[in-house]
């Protein structure tokens, strides 16, 4: 079993749904991440959490330390929000050695 | 630049050629990563660079690789006598000191193809 789960694998959806990805991880954490991978393959990083929610435009993330779960939500979806995104957690602090989830592939569809 | 950049953006070489890939982190930060990922895989840790400590070797997959980081800053991944199955993206990452508010920049990352 992986340290680190995401669902769903694919989530296709039409342009304006509300989208939710889930991230649970078995292992104690410092901090969580939740990463955007284009097509191209460039990686930018949404967020770094360690508690409570964050919110940058549209996007939402949320995580529980007690049920080592985090979730990403997207609002108001856009085709260009079309990515793979990825969950990455922290192990411990003092060496930032990613986990990574194996990524939720997500089409939005016009 | 702004960001971390990575060099050469694409390369492709012949089965038992050694490659080198450069990265370029964000200037003052002291740690760096290499990370890779196969086709249909997931990303996997390579190794580490915190400052002036010894590396964390412990994701090279082989002895074929190796990575060394000049003057704390610009990192260089080798990969001697390549094999098909090193194809894949190469991922640098930097952060300032690893601690509870440190965020990891990535940059676009070295697709090598091994033919």
């Amino acid at each position: 079993k992986n340290e680190v789960e995401q669902s769903p694998q694919n989530l296709t959806a039409q342009e304006g749904e509300f989208i939710t990805i889930n991230c649970s991880y078995s292992v104690g954490i410092s901090a969580l991440h939740w990463l955007q991978q284009h097509p191209g393959g460039g990686i930018v990083s949404l967020f770094m959490l360690s508690s409570g929610k964050k919110k940058h435009g549209r996007l939402i993330a949320t995580i529980n330390i007690q049920e080592k779960h985090s979730s990403l939500h997207i609002t108001a979806s856009h085709p260009r929000d079309s990515a793979v995104y990825i969950c990455a957690v922290v192990p411990n602090f003092g060496n930032e050695k990613l986990t990574f989830g194996t990524g939720t592939r997500l089409t939005i569809i016009p | 630049g702004a960001g971390v950049s990575q060099s050469p953006s694409n390369k492709v070489t012949e089965k038992g050629k050694d490659v080198e890939l450069r990265c370029d982190p964000i200037s003052g930060h002291t740690a760096l990563y290499w990370y890779r990922q196969s086709l249909g895989q997931g990303l996997e840790f390579l190794i580490y660079f915190q400052g002036n400590s010894a590396p964390d070797k412990s994701g090279l997959p082989s002895d074929r690789f190796s990575a060394e980081r000049t003057g704390g800053s610009v990192s260089t991944l080798t990969i001697q006598r390549t094999q098909q199955e090193d194809s894949a993206v190469y991922l640098c990452a930097s952060s300032f000191q690893p601690g509870e508010n440190t965020e990891a920049f990535f940059g676009q990352g070295t697709r090598l193809t091994v033919v």
